[in-house]
């Protein structure tokens, strides 16, 4: 089966870091590009960071500089490192299979992200 | 960069037909794709490239682009169909960006 399965999220202090996962299952993801899209509680969605295939990275105003994105290979696995949080980081983080450069064809349930004191 | 814009609510009787538009600066010149999302669910994707219906998704759901307007339609609205929509656009080559709509609340009466 085809899936997505987020881990790492919890409670965070501001100025935390944080490293999310998202196993894969049914391909590849170093075959594949991937993103994080994440939403703050009752808001909408916003895109964060995707890795091309190739290994091209791509982030948001909002997160660069203080979030990283990458994969191990041999674990079929994306990440995402969060540095410096901030309450704003606050969101259910999901991360999704991007079909081509366009469009998200495959979602994971996603992981809540809290930063707070 | 480049702004998607949504009206936060849609309300249609069970049988009729829901219209859900989202606006940009030329956006017919862009391809559009929606998702729907159901409260404590994952989005999943409605359409794609304005108007192609992934597998398994009702031939009731229809989608549109063109000039500044795209719209999502969906015809015999049921009960089901109660969601928030979000439509998306890739930004360009040269604008490596993802961009979502505000999202719409389509509310079945």
């Amino acid at each position: 089966e085809v899936q997505l399965v987020e881990s790492g999220g919890g409670l965070i202090q501001p100025g935390g870091s944080l490293r999310l996962s998202c196993a894969a299952s049914g391909f590849t993801v170093s075959s594949s590009y991937m993103s994080w899209v994440r939403q703050a509680p009752g808001k909408g969605l916003e895109w964060v960071s995707t890795i091309y295939s190739g290994g091209t990275t791509y982030y948001a105003d909002s997160v660069r500089g203080r979030f990283t994105i990458s994969r191990d290979n041999s674990k079929n696995t994306l990440y995402l490192q969060m540095k410096s949080l901030r309450a704003e980081d606050t969101a259910v983080y999901y991360c999704a299979n991007l079909r081509g450069t366009w469009y998200f064809d495959l979602w994971g349930r996603g992981t809540l992200v809290t930063v707070s004191s | 960069s480049y702004v998607l814009t949504q009206p936060p609510s849609v309300s249609v009787a069970p049988g009729k037909t829901a219209r859900i538009s989202c606006g940009g600066n030329n956006i017919g010149s862009k391809s559009v794709h929606w998702y729907q999302q159901k409260p404590g669910q994952a989005p999943v994707l409605v359409m794609y490239f304005d108007s192609d219906r992934p597998s398994g998704i009702p031939e009731r759901f229809s989608g549109s682009n063109s000039g500044n307007t795209a719209t999502l339609t969906i015809s015999r609205v049921e009960a089901g169909d109660e969601a928030d929509y979000y439509c998306q656009v890739w930004g360009s080559s040269s604008d490596h960006q993802w961009v979502f709509g505000g999202g719409t609340k389509l509310t079945v009466l």
